[in-house]
């Protein structure tokens, strides 16, 4: 069974439009985490999460908002969507946030813009 | 800031052959670095792991040794599988960047029969 579940797993959006990214972990993990991966940009860091709380963003649009409402879930919420967006976002966590950490990613949403 | 560096975005290979990939590294504290694994399609995943000087680590025959004075973790193999073939990261984390983890562009490694 997947720990992390990432739905969907694909999503194509018009240009413009919203759309929420879902995130769950079962591991018990208290740190989570997103990534995108791009041809420009492999695993570029969006956000990171502890104990349900925004501990660092580095997205530079305030277009990509986090949403964690149990602390097993982190969603990503994306509104006025662009071509650029189109990547495959992923959800990792691990078990606390710190040097040690190892981190255990889901499977992805691959998100086209069109 | 810090940084991860590999040189190589592909390295093509004949099954049986050795490998290493490049990772060198830039930050201003003692750093965990990573490998981490990625077959098509699928998610990346910890390959191994290190923040010791000088010693070696080893995981699924893979192994790399952190060299603090040359800011590099290497990744090798004696002998690789049609298996390997995968993308491959290398990256680190220390507490300057908030403990989050910094991924290298990455080098697909591609191994023909």
């Amino acid at each position: 069974d997947p720990k992390i579940i990432q739905k969907p797993k694909y999503l194509v959006a018009v240009t413009g439009s919203e759309k929420i990214l879902i995130c769950e972990q079962y591991l018990g993990h208290n740190a989570m985490y997103w990534y995108r991966q791009s041809a420009k940009k492999p695993l570029e860091f969006m956000f990171s999460y502890s104990y349900q709380k925004l501990m660092d963003n580095q997205t530079a649009s305030s277009r990509f908002q986090p949403q964690s409402s149990k602390k097993n879930h982190l969603d990503l919420q994306i509104t006025a969507l662009k071509p650029d967006d189109s990547a495959t976002y992923f959800c990792a966590s691990s078990q606390d946030r710190g040097l040690n950490s190892d981190y255990t990613f889901g499977s992805g949403t691959r998100l086209l813009v069109i | 800031g810090d940084s991860v560096t590999q040189t190589e975005g592909l390295v093509t290979l004949t099954k049986g052959l050795p490998v290493m990939l490049n990772c060198t590294y830039q930050t201003t504290y003692s750093p965990f670095l990573f490998w981490y694994v990625q077959h098509l399609n699928e998610a990346p995943k910890l390959l191994l792991k290190s923040s010791t000087d000088n010693k070696r680590t080893e995981h699924q025959g893979f192994y790399a040794t952190l060299h603090k004075s040359s800011s590099s973790f290497h990744l090798q193999k004696s002998s690789v599988q049609l298996s390997d073939s995968a993308l491959y990261f290398c990256a680190l984390s220390d507490r300057s960047g908030g403990y989050k983890v910094v991924f290298g562009s990455g080098t697909r490694l591609l191994v023909s029969p």
